[in-house]
């Protein structure tokens, strides 16, 4: 049972270019979501998704664009990387709530560094 | 906006001690309340998830309470052990917020000496 799964887990990037990261979960959850986590920032909320085909703007989400063409998946891209978008990215999945209690699962993290 | 803190930053304590870490929110109004480990350079594992109509949850020697009223949540550690430590994460979703969205506190280090 995978679980919420993140590619790839390091990647260092210079600046000003591109990359996707991708998150797949095989929990067949509704709702989807990527976190930076910084050094005494804790965990902020970039982009999330409540179903295949849509998405929607968290805490911080400038510099970043995300798809979820596939309810299994969701992309987290970055079109011209800064060095401050250097942190560790988390994806993470739940059920919408009703019947199914709304337990969040997490990735294993993607660590970037932007040079 | 929920606010979500946790007390203390960091800990350090013998082995075999009974611990406690506290979180607390700033708006009552949650949906569930859910704590998590991560280990360094690991990610986020699920530890407990407690819905709001809920007083506590046990999973082994993890007991976590929430008293939503006074915006308060506890995990209780049992007997601790060496490999008990890792970063402890609480988080909220706000019942206003749309997407079941976590707010979450900065962490406590937990650290246990053998």
């Amino acid at each position: 049972n995978a679980g919420v799964t993140q590619t790839p887990k390091f990647r260092v990037l210079k600046t000003g270019q591109s990359m996707t990261l991708l998150c797949a979960q095989d929990m067949n959850h509704e709702y989807m979501y990527w976190y930076r986590q910084d050094p005494g920032m804790g965990l902020r909320l970039i982009h999330y998704s409540v179903g295949e085909g849509t998405t929607a703007k968290g805490e911080v989400p400038d510099g970043y664009n995300v798809s979820r063409l596939k309810k299994q998946n969701f992309l987290l891209g970055l079109e011209s990387a800064a060095p401050s978008q250097t942190s560790v990215y988390f994806c993470a999945s739940s059920y919408k709530g009703g019947r199914r209690n709304t337990e969040a699962f997490f990735g294993q993290g993607t660590r970037l560094t932007v040079v | 906006k929920q606010e979500v803190t946790q007390i203390p930053a960091a800990l350090s304590v013998p082995e075999g001690e009974n611990l406690v870490l506290n979180c607390s929110f700033t708006d009552s109004a949650i949906y569930n309340l859910q704590w998590f480990r991560q280990d360094p350079g690991k990610g986020l594992t699920s530890l407990l998830l407690i819905q709001s109509s809920q007083r506590e949850q046990t999973s082994g020697r993890l007991n976590a309470s929430l008293d939503k009223s006074s915006g308060r949540s506890t995990l209780y550690i049992a007997a601790s052990q060496p490999g008990d430590s890792a970063t402890y994460l609480c988080a909220v979703i706000p019942v206003m917020e749309y997407g079941n969205k976590l707010v979450f506190g900065a962490g406590t280090i937990l650290r246990v000496k053998s």
